[in-house]
């Protein structure tokens, strides 16, 4: 099941970029959004969560959700070296995640 | 910062051999769940769990698998009788009661030969 769709990249950028990640999701029931960070072997921790259309802003990281679309993005600014790993969008209804595949980014000094 | 704990971090087991994975959800946290991820695939639900019962669970999740909270504080997933595609990193999280975003524990890495 496709429940959730994302570029699993590799995105690799240079220090001080805007990225941009993506995901799109076909269940309109899905309420609650999240982002997580993975590094290699690790657990995903969280980075962002918001259940509304529009924009969440927290530090350098925005999460964007376009319920009409079904699509959400989450962007960087000023992306960093500590940056590089991989970008887990996450989506809820009430209770269980769907992951996306996850995007690996990389973000050279 | 109050976090998820999960213990072992490795464990190797032979097939056919029952594993117990264990994790300490973040104390005041209500809602409890497993996952796995196959290396280089999606992170996938296998249970949740919430007021000392399953509330819900993949097709994954066959009769070779159980969880139990065995006290206050720990919260388990057993395998049974492990297969080879059982290898896989078993992440628990946790959530809070009020809201939906779920925090994960650092994972335990099953590998079955």
């Amino acid at each position: 099941q496709k429940e959730v769709e994302q570029d699993p990249g590799p995105l690799s950028v240079p220090e001080g970029a805007i990225v941009s990640l993506n995901c799109t999701y076909s269940n309109s029931a899905f309420q609650y959004f999240m982002w997580y960070r993975q590094y290699s072997r690790k657990g995903p921790e969280l980075l962002m969560y918001t259940y509304s259309s529009g924009n969440k802003e927290d530090g350098r990281f925005t999460a964007q959700v376009d319920k009409s679309s079904k699509y959400i993005s989450l962007f960087i600014r000023d992306s960093q070296p500590s940056d590089s790993a991989t970008y887990l969008c996450a989506i809820s209804s009430l209770g269980r995640l769907y992951f996306g595949r996850g995007t690996q980014l990389t973000v050279w000094p | 910062e109050p976090e998820v704990t999960q213990t072992p971090s490795h464990q190797v087991t032979q097939m056919g051999q029952e594993v117990i994975l264990r994790c300490v959800p973040i104390s005041n946290h209500l809602y409890f769940y497993w996952y796995r991820q196959i290396l280089g695939q999606k992170v996938e639900f296998l249970v949740s769990f919430y007021n000392n019962e399953i509330s819900e669970k993949s097709e994954i999740f066959d009769d070779q698998f159980s969880v139990e909270r065995p006290d206050g504080s720990n919260f388990t997933l057993k395998i049974r009788s492990t297969k080879l595609e059982d290898s896989a990193m078993y992440f628990c999280a946790s959530r809070p009661d009020q809201t939906y975003e779920q925090y994960f524990g650092p994972g335990t890495r099953l590998t079955v030969t």
